[in-house]
């Protein structure tokens, strides 16, 4: 069972327009980061989110924790060919198993 | 300061075989996490490593093993290979065994035929 879904799964824009990814889970997480992993390489981080409404902002790039810590999501306004990537989150359930639980992922593809 | 290191990087093993990785994390990183990605099951965790210690264990079979060194080097061994054992496996370190920023290797690509 998948616990962390993401949509959509692929995703092909032009250069200069807006996009929004989702990550939904049913379970409450402690916290949740986002990922960006380039073709040939790892992940990397991007953003960790804690509190429930949460914002953060990284230039171009706009992350969204729900309220009820279950869901959240990635707005990237005016895409650039360097945004290609595999995005992914990861949920922390906390307590004495602490891992990282990854979403299904979305591979974006901006082109010029 | 350097990156996380894999080695090898990709490596060919027929069927029946098995395959060691090896990971060493960033320097004071002494969490070791390993992971499996595929395109159909995306990122899947294997097991983590803290002071020599599996600490979280994944749903893998037990073909799939690890152990974690001193200086907190990491390996993870596959014995029995499958044709759907063909992923890249990727290792991340991290700082301590709470919450944190995970550290990701480049991975190990393994294909088996």
């Amino acid at each position: 069972t998948q616990l962390l879904e993401q949509s959509p799964q692929f995703l092909s824009i032009q250069e200069g327009e807006n996009l929004t990814v989702y990550c939904n889970s049913s379970s409450v997480f402690s916290s949740l980061q986002w990922y960006r992993q380039e073709p040939g390489e790892g992940p990397v981080l991007l953003v960790t989110v804690v509190t429930g409404g949460e914002v953060k902002k990284l230039k171009r790039l706009t992350f969204q924790f729900g309220d009820a810590r279950k869901d959240s999501s990635l707005h990237i306004t005016a895409a650039q060919t360097g945004d290609t990537g595999l995005y992914l989150c990861a949920g922390e359930r906390g307590g004495a198993t602490n891992k990282l639980i990854f979403g299904t992922g979305t591979l974006l593809a901006v082109q010029p | 300061k350097a990156g996380v290191t894999q080695t090898p990087r990709y490596l060919i093993k027929t069927r029946g075989q098995q395959v060691t990785l090896s990971c060493s994390p960033i320097s004071g990183h002494r969490s070791v996490s390993w992971y499996q990605q595929t395109p159909g099951q995306g990122l899947q965790f294997l097991f983590e490593y803290f002071s020599e210690t599996q600490r979280n264990k994944g749903n893998f079979p037990g073909r799939f093993s690890g152990r974690q060194f001193s200086n907190s080097r990491s390996e993870m061994n596959v014995s029995t290979l499958e044709l759907g054992d063909s992923a890249l496996y990727l290792c991340a370190g991290k700082l301590t065994l709470n919450t944190g920023e995970l550290f990701f290797g480049e991975g190990s690509r393994l294909t088996v035929l």
